[in-house]
């Protein structure tokens, strides 16, 4: 079965920092891109990140370009997302999800996703 | 960057009804489009892939259909468990996008 648990979200200041991590099971890890995907409260599905599975090719949401970094330890079986200079506007649910894909380019979809993990941007 | 526009925002239907959710895009994207449904404190779910393919799993109630700028999902006999958020999305370019959401309650 498919797993994905994502942890390292919390409460932060306005310009802080915060690294997410997805730990993957169930499949072949380093086959697949991951994506990052965010959800603020009661709003609807914001598409963050993205990268292949050899860890190459990452590529951002503009909103976030700069600031974010997603990377990935295939010998670990683990995503991450590095948070930096992060604003209010940040403040979400934060999923990962395992792409149909190895690559960042094709006919994909996003399958499962974790439960997500609450980043909050507030002094 | 590929705007997805679903309609309605929000649909009231009973049990049995027969429910369609429409997403445009901006631009063509072949069939490049998924929907997810989401329940409330739940992550999304993937129900169609590629336009029509029926995901693994899911009741067959549930279908697409469409291509180029122009999809629908479609419900023929809504279930009480259906009751819940839906989304497109497209994955033809980068950004990735999804819809709006359309929340369907129970009339």
């Amino acid at each position: 079965e498919v797993q994905l648990l994502e942890s390292g979200g919390g409460l932060v200041q306005p310009g802080g920092s915060l690294r997410l991590s997805c730990a993957a099971s169930g499949f072949i890890f380093s086959s697949h891109a991951m994506t990052w995907v965010r959800q603020a409260p009661g709003k609807g599905l914001e598409w963050v990140s993205t990268i292949s599975g050899s860890g190459g090719s990452p590529f951002y949401a503009d909103s976030v370009k700069g600031r974010f970094t997603i990377s990935r330890d295939n010998s670990k079986n683990t995503l991450y997302l590095q948070m930096n200079s992060l604003r209010a506007e940040d403040t979400a649910l934060y999923y990962c999800a395992k792409d149909r894909c190895g690559i960042t380019s094709c006919n994909d979809w996003f399958d499962p996703w974790g439960q997500g993990t609450l980043v909050t941007v507030s002094s | 960057d590929i705007q997805m526009t679903q309609s309605p925002s929000s649909l009231s239907a009973s049990v049995g009804d027969r429910v369609t959710i429409t997403c445009r895009a901006s631009q063509s994207i072949s069939n490049y489009l998924n929907w997810y449904q989401q329940k409330p404190g739940k992550a999304p779910k993937l129900l169609i892939y590629a336009a029509s393919s029926l995901q693994s799993g899911v009741p067959s109630r549930f279908s697409g259909s469409g291509s180029g700028t122009d999809f629908t999902l479609t419900i023929s006999s809504l279930q009480p468990e259906d009751f819940a958020s839906y989304y497109c999305h497209q994955s033809y370019s980068s950004p990735i996008t999804f819809g709006q959401g359309t929340r369907l309650e129970i009339k």
